[in-house]
């Protein structure tokens, strides 16, 4: 058990509709990290924020948002999906200075 | 900007061989880190092995050790006597000191046949 809790662990959906993961990071991380798997590929940094400030930006499309509230957990929003936005939704925290990420057991989205 | 390669999406090796997953980086970053996360087929991503780069000794836990040269930007898994439980994908990353974002490489699938 890594301490990083993701809800839902699964979720279908419509293309069109929008939907919220959520993460919360192990006690006393302050950074949040959100990552995209798609099917069989490595995983894409979407965009991390640390102590509810947005810190570093990938390459998340206009119609996924995120925030980090002052109680740490953070929000992934997804909106407009498309067939392609299927994929597992990883969120990671981090507190320390050698840089580990440890991961949530990610969200895995499936539009039709 | 960082980028992590993986050259092999696929490997095999027999039970209770020894098998090297090889790994290049490049980074503008003095100090950084580098690691091997596993994805067995729950999805979830286990970390493997970390390297400080201002580290001149390999890094070792257990079966796994690496092999880190750092003029040459190459980070090698090694994983000695495969298990059957070490089938996954393992996937390389790097990432700057401070709580900084990790860039993953492509990965590669390993398979253990018994």
């Amino acid at each position: 058990d890594s301490g990083v809790t993701q809800t839902p662990k699964h979720l279908i959906t419509a293309t069109g509709q929008r939907v919220t993961l959520r993460c919360s990071p192990r006690s006393g991380d302050l950074s949040v990290y959100w990552y995209q798997q798609s099917l069989d590929q490595g995983l894409q940094f979407l965009i991390q924020y640390y102590n509810g400030e947005e810190r570093a930006k990938g390459n998340i499309l206009e119609r996924f948002s995120a925030q980090q509230f002052p109680d740490l957990h953070s929000e992934l929003n997804l909106s407009s999906l498309e067939l392609g936005d299927s994929a597992l939704y990883f969120c990671a925290s981090s507190g320390t200075i050698t840089g580990e990420l440890f991961f949530g057991e990610g969200s895995r989205l499936t539009v039709l | 900007a960082q980028t992590v390669t993986q050259s092999q999406p696929e490997m095999s090796v027999q039970e209770a061989e020894t098998v090297t997953l090889s790994c290049t980086y490049d980074t503008s970053e003095s100090d950084y880190y580098l690691f091997w996360y596993k994805q067995p087929p729950s999805r979830q991503m286990i970390l493997v092995i970390r390297q400080e780069a201002y580290k001149q000794q390999n890094a070792t836990e257990n079966r796994f050790s690496v092999n880190f040269q750092k003029a040459a930007k190459s980070f090698s898994l090694k994983i000695s006597d495969s298990q059957l439980g070490d089938a996954a994908m393992y996937f390389c990353a790097s990432g700057p000191a401070g709580a900084q974002k990790l860039v993953f490489g492509q990965g590669t699938r390993l398979t253990i046949n018994p």
